[in-house]
């Protein structure tokens, strides 16, 4: 069981491009969710997804998009990257309830130049 | 909308010595109530978890918190730390809906003195 993976572990782009972050989750989890950490600030949701072919705005969706077409992989996607993105991304997936824990990725650090 | 404030940023403790992290809240409801630990370079491991019942909760690695609905608050408390609790701690609130979106605090960074 490898859990949450997260890839790439580490990246820089330059101001206007763009790039997938990818999230894959083996333990058949229906909710899986993006997040971004910026110093001092906690985690931020950006994007959430309760099952495969739905998802929905978290607090600060702008600049992302995101896609479930399967369980396991929850893709985010950068159009057009500003500096203000430049942050730390993590990946998290529940099973069911809402009650259930969250399980975290190692997480995604990205630089925008 | 839901908060959480971690009012310390930092805080040092000697090995050996107890730890208290403070944790204040605001929600209308019934809150979902976590601790989350990040070590280094790591992603976030859960803690202990609170939705109702018995206001003291026992996690892992030692830790308890305790729910205070008349303070809004879930300290997160261990007797004795040890030098590999430094790491950050992030108290979080979920919304108990479908997805459970959970809202964090801003984290109190922890350092152990030997």
């Amino acid at each position: 069981n490898a859990g949450v993976t997260q890839t790439p572990k580490f990246r820089i782009l330059k101001i206007g491009q763009s790039m997938t972050l990818q999230c894959t989750q083996d333990m058949n989890h229906n909710y899986m969710y993006w997040y971004r950490q910026d110093p001092g600030m906690g985690l931020k949701l950006i994007y959430y997804s309760v099952g495969a072919g739905i998802t929905d705005k978290g607090e600060v969706p702008n600049g992302y998009n995101v896609s479930r077409s399967t369980t396991e992989d929850f893709p985010l996607r950068l159009e057009l990257a500003a500096p203000s993105q430049t942050s730390v991304y993590f990946c998290a997936s529940s099973y069911l309830t809402s009650t259930d824990t969250q399980y975290f990725g190692p997480g995604t650090r990205l630089t925008v130049l | 909308a839901q908060s959480v404030t971690q009012p310390d940023i930092h805080i040092t403790v000697s090995e050996g010595a107890s730890l208290e992290l403070r944790c204040n809240y605001s929600y209308g409801a019934t809150p979902y109530l976590f601790w989350y630990v990040q070590s280094p370079g790591q992603g976030l491991q859960l803690l202990l978890k609170y939705f109702s019942g018995d206001t003291l909760v026992q996690g892992i690695k030692g830790f308890e918190a305790e729910f205070k609905r008349s303070q809004s608050s879930f300290n997160l408390r261990k007797p004795s730390v040890h030098w590999s609790d430094a790491a950050e701690y992030f108290c979080a609130v979920g919304d108990g809906a479908a997805g459970n979106k959970l809202t964090f605090g801003g984290g109190t960074r922890v350092l152990v003195k030997p």
